[in-house]
């Protein structure tokens, strides 16, 4: 069936450093994508999302790349900090489905050395 | 501005209890409200889908007796725990959203640990 799934399921990077969290969708008529970040013991934080019509989006130290082409999905985080330890998902809102109902990545683990 | 709140934060209770958690949009409302469930280092799982005013729309294989739902006004929506055993222990998070295509925005869960 149609799912999303991320290539790393670890990252770890130095303090300072820029990280980059991958994310591949297989759903073709997926129009939205968000990127949530989960701390430990809490819910998912939203971070940043992208429209279908875009491929890149920038927010406060984050950027977002879509490529539909290769259906891929990326985030960038500049000068990594430890406090952007954390879980990270990708979620896709396929056109197809109703209301706003999402479907999550498998999740990525980004660790911060200092 | 779009906070949820979940409560409570924590439960841990005896097998065959039933356990309530409450979903709150603080300063929007929600017109969807989604409860998902989270294993261990496991992403989330979508368990259904409520819409205020109406029925549930549970995922395949989620049982809706065991899982009781209700989204009783634009702000709040409840998740039941009927009769729960231990295999029913998870992370439960909520979320809401305005609708179409709009991010979710999640409460910090609930932890549940039957004994």
């Amino acid at each position: 069936g149609e799912s999303v799934g991320l290539h790393l399921p670890t990252l770890s990077v130095q303090e300072g450093d820029n990280s980059i969290i991958n994310c591949a969708y297989s759903n073709s008529a997926s129009d939205y994508f968000i990127w949530y970040k989960q701390e430990s013991g809490k819910g998912p934080q939203f971070i940043i999302d992208i429209r279908s019509n875009m491929d890149k989006r920038q927010g406060q130290r984050v950027t977002v790349l879509l490529n539909k082409t290769v259906k891929h999905l990326s985030l960038q985080i500049a000068a990594t900090q430890p406090g952007d330890s954390a879980v990270y998902f990708c979620a896709e809102n396929g056109k197809e489905t109703s209301g706003s109902r999402l479907t999550f990545g498998e999740g990525t683990q980004l660790t911060v050395n200092p | 501005g779009a906070v949820v709140s979940q409560h409570p934060s924590r439960v841990i209770c005896k097998s065959g209890t039933s356990v309530k958690i409450e979903c709150r949009s603080l300063d929007f409302q929600a017109t969807t409200m989604f409860w998902y469930r989270q294993f261990p280092k496991q992403s989330l799982m979508l368990m259904a889908t409520s819409n205020e005013g109406s029925k549930a729309t549970y995922e395949q294989g989620v049982e809706k007796d065991k899982f009781l739902i209700n989204h009783a006004s634009l702000t709040l929506s409840t998740l039941t725990v009927t009769s729960a055993h231990p295999e029913d222990s998870s992370f439960y998070i909520c979320s809401a959203s305005v609708g179409g295509n709009q991010p979710q925005h999640f409460g910090d869960g609930t932890r549940l640990s039957i004994l």
